[in-house]
């Protein structure tokens, strides 16, 4: 458990609207990700942080933004929901000898 | 298309019985991640295995690397209905380290 809080867990949004998701960890970790999880594709990362203020595109990163004001602190938006975007979403944080640690996961549906 | 295969997709036995799943890729990875997923809940990290031909042990599971680094496989001995989950392989992505790749998983269901 490397203590890792994402926020909401469950939400319905409308298609347009800005959606930001929150992702709390307690274990001082440099590395924080995330990643979106639908069927068929596994997990795919969107951006990735490695530092405060430090960030980078992951796979599929269209439509997200990402910030990081401080260490435990690592938010997701979406700037305009669509569709395409209904899926869930994991925070993850990297531990020593590359040891990742997930969230439980925000589930977003955009009708 | 997916770096990391998976297969089978879906496989739902008996408690009791044995089984592997799989996990290959054309390229080659300098290590592999299995994890297990539960309903509701994040991956967890089983196992790392960072050597061709590396063969690890978790209990009931062993992990096994490709001599050539391209594929894994997991075996599970007399399964049980607390190994149900969706399982998970996972390595360095070719375009950074830093990110991984994760393949699209076999959703495992062990029957009573």
């Amino acid at each position: 458990d490397a203590g890792i809080t994402q926020s909401p867990r469950h939400k319905v949004t409308e298609t347009g609207t800005p959606v930001t998701l929150r992702c709390h960890q307690t274990e001082n970790h440099r590395y924080m990700y995330w990643y979106r999880q639908d069927p068929g594709h596994g997990l795919r990362l969107i951006h990735y942080s490695y530092g405060v203020k430090d960030t980078d595109k992951g796979e599929v990163s269209d439509g997200y933004s990402v910030s990081r004001s401080k260490t435990e602190d690592f938010l997701l938006t979406l700037e305009s929901a669509t569709s395409s975007q209904t899926s869930v979403y994991f925070c993850a944080t990297e531990g020593g000898r590359n040891t990742i640690y997930f969230g439980e996961g925000s589930w977003l549906t955009v009708v | 298309t997916q770096l990391l295969e998976q297969s089978p997709q879906f496989l739902s036995i008996q408690e009791g019985e044995n089984l592997t799943v799989y996990c290959n890729s054309s390229s080659v990875f300098s290590s592999l991640q299995w994890y297990r997923q539960e309903p509701g809940e994040g991956p967890v990290l089983l196992v790392t295995v960072v050597t061709g031909g590396e063969v690890k042990k978790l209990k009931r599971l062993t992990f096994q690397f490709g001599d050539a680094r391209k594929d894994s496989s997991l075996h599970i001995t007399a399964a049980q209905t607390g190994d149900t989950g969706l399982y998970l392989c996972a390595g360095p992505s070719p375009s950074s380290a830093r990110q991984l790749t994760f393949g699209s998983g076999t959703q495992l269901t062990v029957l009573p």
